[in-house]
């Protein structure tokens, strides 16, 4: 069976400073695809990014950076520079290898971050 | 604007109900997805329908029912309402035709309170 796990239930930290948000997973497949979603205040789900299980290339996007590291089964989510708008639960999820029809996500139980100013 | 609309957003009723929830998808996503949202829970899968039939099935139980429509869209029949049932529930569409991809868009979410 899948499982995340996100240890962290909340973060408080100060803007501009810069917060790493830890996600941990286990799957018994060799081929899954990794998640991270931003649910803010207002409550819809926004896609952040995926990632392949082949593909361990960490990304960045803009003040946003995730590294994978599937010899710890580690997918996190850093963020720079920290501003309030950045306040939000953030959800780790895994899913099984596609087929063409999709697959479901198993969440993690989310990070809240709060940003002060 | 995730494309995905869901309706109502907000939804109060009593025990013993029964309620629609409905989600139309992206234009040309064939998946739809229903997951629920509560503080114990947290966020769980219910069920997928692919191109009008059913294709995985999660936590959902047995007073909840969905279908996918030949328009595509989709709608999560809750009955026998029970105060736990109190949650948000969104609906998610992926695999648009010519896409490799999976991300699931997710719609706003219907809010459901039950009295």
């Amino acid at each position: 069976a899948q499982k995340v796990t996100q240890a962290q239930t909340e973060i408080s930290v100060v803007e501009k400073e810069d917060v790493t948000l830890d996600c941990v997973y286990e799957t018994r497949d060799t081929t899954y695809y990794l998640f991270w979603y931003k649910q803010p205040p207002s409550g819809e789900l926004v896609f952040l990014i995926r990632r392949n299980s082949f593909d361990e290339q960490n990304e960045i996007s803009g003040r946003y950076s995730w590294n994978f590291q599937k010899s710890t089964s580690s997918f996190n989510f850093t963020i720079t520079a920290s501003q309030v708008v950045d306040s939000a639960v953030y959800f780790c999820a895994l899913s099984e290898a596609l087929n063409n029809a999709g697959n479901m996500l198993t969440f993690g139980g989310g990070t809240r971050l709060m940003v002060k100013p | 604007d995730s494309g995905v609309t869901q309706t109502p957003k907000h939804l109060i009723t009593a025990t013993g109900q029964r309620v629609t929830l409905r989600c139309s998808p992206r234009s040309g996503d064939l998946s739809v997805y229903w997951y629920q949202q509560s503080l114990d829970q947290g966020l769980q899968f219910l069920i997928q329908y692919y191109n009008g039939e059913e294709r995985a099935k999660g936590n959902i139980l047995e007073r909840f029912s969905a279908q996918q429509f030949p328009d595509l869209h989709s709608e999560l029949n809750l009955s026998s309402l029970e105060l736990g049932d109190s949650a948000l529930y969104f609906c998610a569409s992926s695999v648009r035709r010519a896409s490799s991809y999976n991300e699931q868009f997710f719609g706003p979410g219907t809010r459901l309170t039950v009295l």
